[in-house]
């Protein structure tokens, strides 16, 4: 059982450069999410999926797009990445809506974008 | 607009000693209140979290204190150990949604 894994561990990208950050869960878990960490920023929601199927926006949308493969796979591209998307991303799963449902966290991608 | 405040930004104890982080919110439509855990190089853990009818819970040494008619919530860790030595981030949910806290580097000396 590896819960949440995602690739890459690390990635320098130049700038315009595209590229898609995976993350998979073993969990059977039904909702999944990413986030991005800056210093002293806290974790920022950039966008969710709350059912296989769907996604929707979060806090800090813009650069990015998401795909909901599957139950297990959720990946964020960016689509022509910028010096200011330079950031820690973490993939995260909890299995259902309701509050105290844990959300489980990947060990995260270290983005750089030159 | 920062819905939740966290502070201190960062904090260092003795080995032994008690460790206090505190949160404040603003939006009463929170239902929930988690702590987690983050050591460098790690994605976050959750630590212990409470819901807001509950005025304290406690697990081993971390015990979250909430005070609902502040909007305040906080972290204790007593016992303090150099294994604690982490960040730490407050939450709270609304509509299974977490918003983050910036987060408080402790530090316990040995």
């Amino acid at each position: 059982n590896a819960g949440v894994t995602q690739t890459p561990k690390f990635q320098v990208l130049k700038t315009g450069q595209s590229m898609t950050l995976q993350c998979a869960q073993d969990m059977n878990h039904n909702s999944m999410y990413w986030y991005r960490q800056d210093p002293g920023m806290g974790l920022r929601l950039i966008y969710y999926s709350a059912s296989e199927g769907t996604t929707d926006k979060g806090e800090v949308p813009n650069g990015y797009n998401v795909s909901r493969l599957n139950k297990r796979e959720f990946s964020l591209r960016l689509e022509s990445a910028a010096p200011s998307q330079t950031s820690v991303y973490f993939c995260a799963s909890r299995a259902g809506l309701a509050g105290y449902n844990e959300q489980f966290f990947g060990p995260g991608t270290r983005l750089t974008v030159l | 607009q920062q819905q939740v405040k966290q502070s201190p930004q960062s904090l260092i104890v003795q080995k032994g000693g008690i460790s206090i982080i505190n949160c404040a919110y603003e939006n009463t439509a929170f239902d929930y209140f988690p702590w987690y855990q983050q050591f460098p190089g790690k994605g976050p853990a959750l630590l212990i979290a409470i819901r807001p009818d509950v005025s304290e819970k406690k697990e081993g040494r971390f015990t979250i204190s909430f005070n609902k008619s502040a909007k305040q919530f906080s972290l204790h860790i007593m016992d303090s150990q150099p294994g604690d030595s982490a960040t730490y981030f407050c939450a709270a949910i609304r509509e299974h949604k977490l918003t983050f806290g910036k987060g408080t580097l402790l530090t316990v000396n040995p």
